[in-house]
């Protein structure tokens, strides 16, 4: 079992809509989360970060944490084709973070 | 722009030779932690310099060895290259504090490919 998994994709939705963005983590005992964006040949920059279980909301972006269930997700309001990127979770072990494999959205037009 | 710089951006090696990575921190920063991530995957931990010291590493052979100076500036050295050490190798640099969570930045990458 990986330890943070996350659908490939790709997540396509229409300009406008709620894009939702799933993970799962199998180390119980972590307390740190973050969402990155990646866009294409870029590096990874950080959108969101999460530690209480329930909703965190920055703009656009809620991140939702559920640490029973061992489930992370992203939601991101009002797409823009500008979202279109790779979204990772990582969870933070130690001495570093432990990405998923990251989730591919397009937004179309 | 997060202010940290890597070199070169891009580089093709043969197999079986060695390359050395270079990442400039953001200033003010003490750790760096370097990260390979592979075409498709996502980013996996190398290891992390902390004042100059290697204070974590992840599932690497020695083979990867690295450098921190005193300015906090560092290197990532892979001897022995192989056709799976093709990757965009990230550099991250942050300022450890204790505190939770120190957000830490990463640098445009430098792109290996091993012929």
């Amino acid at each position: 079992q990986k330890e943070v998994e996350q659908n490939s994709g790709p997540l396509s939705v229409p300009e406008g809509a709620i894009a939702s963005l799933n993970c799962t983590y199998s180390d119980r005992g972590s307390q740190s989360f973050f969402w990155y964006r990646q866009y294409s040949g870029k590096s990874p920059e950080l959108i969101m970060f999460i530690y209480s279980n329930g909703d965190k909301e920055d703009g656009r972006f809620t991140a939702q944490l559920n640490k029973a269930s061992q489930y992370v997700s992203l939601l991101i309001r009002d797409s823009q084709p500008s979202d279109s990127a790779t979204y990772l979770c990582a969870v933070k072990g130690f001495q570093k973070l432990v990405f998923g494999t990251g989730t591919r959205l397009l937004v179309s037009p | 722009e997060t202010g940290v710089t890597q070199s070169p951006t891009h580089l093709i090696k043969t197999r079986g030779q060695q390359v050395t990575l270079r990442c400039s921190s953001q200033s003010g920063h003490n750790t760096v932690s370097w990260y390979q991530q592979a075409l498709g995957q996502g980013p996996q931990f190398i290891f992390q310099y902390y004042r100059e010291e290697e204070n974590g590493r992840g599932n690497f052979p020695p083979r990867f060895s690295g450098l921190q100076f005193p300015n906090y500036s560092s290197e990532l050295n892979v001897n022995a290259l192989e056709l799976d050490d093709s990757a965009l190798y990230l550099c991250a640099s942050r300022q450890s504090t204790g505190a939770r969570f120190d957000e830490q930045f990463f640098g445009p990458g430098t792109r290996l490919t091993v012929l």
